[in-house]
């Protein structure tokens, strides 16, 4: 099993341009999870889908969308990359059904997305 | 709003040194509290610990949760430079708890 994967690992935008980051899970987990990582700032929570067919808001959703295309693959969009997104962007997933118990979060590799 | 204080943020010791790290939390409605190891790269899980689980032990990793004082200490004992890493505490917060709440980690520095 490859556990979380991302792609791209690496990408270097300019201002205004979009790009979507891309993750994939294959263990038949249920929910899943973009968080940004900054220094200093620890891990933030930007969006996550607790099931397939439902996105809700984190911590920080501004100037980032997410889809939810399917129960392995959850898409991170920036329409128009600020530098202020210069960051480590992580995607994770977790078997936490909804309303039961509790669960430990995989992470992906990350990628580190610079904005010039 | 549910909030994970560690400390230190960071720490330098030389190899076989014990060290202790701290995470105290506020939240909303506790679940359990997590620890994770981060090397160069993603998290990796530690421990989980509910009320019903509140020590851990793996190898010289150990950990224990005091809910009287919404707190957790991480325990490694005599250490090693494969124990430099960032080690992160978080809890489950908002409605459901789906979300993991972070603290901003402590940095661990093991030198020879």
């Amino acid at each position: 099993n490859a556990g979380v994967t991302q792609t791209p690992k690496f990408q270097v935008l300019k201002t205004g341009q979009s790009m979507t980051l891309q993750c994939a899970q294959d263990m038949n987990h249920n929910s899943m999870y973009w968080y940004r990582q900054d220094p200093g700032m620890g891990l933030r929570l930007i969006y996550y889908s607790a099931s397939e067919g439902t996105t809700d808001k984190g911590e920080v959703p501004n100037g980032y969308n997410v889809s939810r295309l399917n129960k392995r693959e959850f898409s991170l969009r920036l329409e128009s990359a600020a530098p202020s997104q210069t960051s480590v962007y992580f995607c994770a997933s977790s078997a936490w059904p909804p309303g039961q118990g509790v669960s430990e979060q995989f992470f992906g590799p990350g990628t580190r997305l610079t904005v010039l | 709003e549910d909030k994970v204080v560690q400390s230190p943020l960071s720490l330098v010791v030389h190899e076989g040194d014990t060290v202790t790290l701290n995470c105290s939390y506020e939240v909303t409605n506790f679940r359990s509290l997590l620890w994770y190891k981060q090397e160069k790269k993603a998290p990796t899980f530690l421990f989980m610990l509910t009320s019903s689980g509140i020590e851990k032990k793996s190898g010289r990793l150990s950990s224990i949760l005091d809910k009287k004082e919404l707190s957790s200490i991480l325990n490694i004992t005599a250490t090693q430079t494969g124990d430099s890493a960032i080690y992160l505490c978080a809890v489950p917060s908002g409605a459901g708890s789906y979300q993991l709440t972070f603290g901003k980690g402590t940095k661990l520095s093991v030198i020879p």
